[in-house]
């Protein structure tokens, strides 16, 4: 049962411009977002979090907002840069339990 | 190093064999996890320790898996009977209490 959804399987964008990548949850227990993001042959590497008392986040040219009542997030990358070319997981968490349920992943390719 | 570190980074072997996957945390992190990513999908909680006992072990698939972590840092993953189905890539993530997690590059395990 996957509860955590990114239904997006890719996202190309021009250099410059803003990539928008959306996830949605089913557990309302969920508490903690993050996203992580991963280059080939290398482990996911933490990007940025939020947690449920907050809607939105927001680190550098990284910004994500939650809305609870839709069960939904989203990143926000901008603007983006050829180095952003990775996939991106979309992760969360129940409280007092903190192993993270994972999305499937969204592959964002940023054109020069 | 100052990241998790995971050894073999690729093993190959065949249908029926034993094998061991190695993780070392981050020096000082009590909470250790095993997840294994397939193709196309997220990573997949397998097992949660926290010190030397596991905590959650509710994403083991069956009895062939099996991990341990007797001193409180490095952890084995143990996989008896090795099946084509545990073709993944096996990734372990440490962390000092917090809800991130720090992952390792992953040990990508082909069974043939």
């Amino acid at each position: 049962d996957q509860q955590v959804k990114q239904n997006s399987p890719s996202l190309s964008v021009q250099e410059g411009r803003i990539s928008i990548l959306n996830c949605d949850y089913t557990n309302s227990m969920f508490d903690y977002f993050l996203w992580y993001k991963k280059y080939p042959a290398e482990g996911p590497t933490f990007l940025i979090s939020i947690s449920s008392i907050k809607d939105k986040n927001e680190d550098g040219r990284f910004t994500v907002f939650l809305n609870k009542s839709a069960k939904h997030l989203s990143l926000h990358i901008v603007p983006s840069q050829p180095g952003d070319s990775a996939v991106y997981f979309c992760a969360a968490s129940a409280r007092g339990d903190y192993k993270l349920s994972f999305g499937a992943g969204t592959t964002v390719t940023v054109r020069a | 190093g100052a990241g998790v570190s995971q050894t073999p980074s690729n093993k190959v072997t065949e249908k029926g064999k034993y094998v061991e996957l190695r993780c070392d945390p981050i020096s000082g992190h009590t909470a250790l996890y095993w997840y294994r990513q397939s193709l196309g999908q997220g990573p997949e909680f397998l097992i949660y320790f926290q010190g030397t006992g596991a905590a959650d072990d509710s994403g083991l698939p069956n009895d062939r898996f099996f991990a341990v972590r007797p001193e409180g840092s490095v952890s084995t993953l143990k996989i008896q009977r090795t099946e084509r189905g545990d073709s993944a890539v096996y990734l372990c993530a440490s962390s000092p209490g917090s809800r991130e997690l720090f992952f390792g590059e992953g040990s990508r395990l082909t069974v043939l």
